[in-house]
């Protein structure tokens, strides 16, 4: 297993287009996390999976950002009509359920510039 | 909710000699578990060293080891015979224990710079 890996590690798009992120976990892990994180500060908790269900959402997710789980595998970040605001670095990180105070394992992110 | 400060946006220490980072947070849980993060310029994460707010003993892995203040509710970072290597940016990060408890709080970090 070469860790958490996510793709692309770069986009740009058009303020007003979708983008979609993908997160591949480390196997055996069973919670996927996807944070935000804007430069100069430290990464802010966006949602998290255990297993294929959404857990939790933080009041940062707009509804104009979804995520899903299928099977509890790899994880997708979608932004709808991206705004500015929205340029940034996503990172994902995953763990597993028994190991609580192991922490999380990051992947590289995905940065994302919206012009 | 709980918040973790890192009040040294930048630092810099010279090559092989020690430094520390700082950090407090704020919390009404009795049990959580508290780590520090790096994140080189390649911006991939990697865990550095954790700690769990019920061992009074603080944790050391190698050239780093905590000051955990619990009552003080202080988690610093010592840096031992700094390397160029540990040139990033460090993230300080609480974590609940417990049901619910998933998600870490980050700090706005410290850059860390190790010069010749």
């Amino acid at each position: 297993d070469t860790g958490v890996s996510q793709n692309p590690r770069h986009k740009i798009t058009k303020r007003g287009q979708n983008v979609t992120f993908r997160c591949d976990p480390i196997s055996e892990h069973n919670r996927l996390y996807w944070y935000r994180q804007t430069l100069g500060q430290g990464p802010e908790f966006l949602t998290y999976f255990q297993n294929e269900a959404q857990l939790e959402k933080s009041r940062l997710l707009s509804d104009r950002f979804s995520a899903e789980r299928p099977k509890g595998s790899f994880s997708t970040l979608e932004i709808q009509r991206t705004e500015q605001g929205d340029s940034a670095m996503y990172l994902c990180a995953s763990s597993f359920l028994d190991r609580e105070g192991g922490g999380y394992t990051f992947g590289s992110g995905t940065r994302l510039t919206v012009v | 909710a709980q918040t973790v400060t890192q009040s040294q946006p930048e630092m810099s220490v010279q090559e092989a000699e020690t430094v520390t980072l700082s950090c407090t947070y704020d919390t009404s849980e009795n049990n959580y578990y508290l780590f520090w993060y790096k994140q080189p310029p390649s911006r991939q994460m990697i865990l550095v060293i954790r700690q769990e707010a019920y061992k009074q003993q603080n944790a050391t892995e190698n050239r780093f080891s905590v000051n955990f203040q619990k009552a003080a509710k202080s988690f610093s970072l010592k840096i031992s015979d700094s390397q160029l290597g540990d040139t990033a940016m460090y993230f300080c990060a609480f974590k609940p224990s417990g049901g619910g408890g998933n998600k870490l709080t980050f700090g706005t970090g410290t850059q860390l710079k190790v010069e010749l």
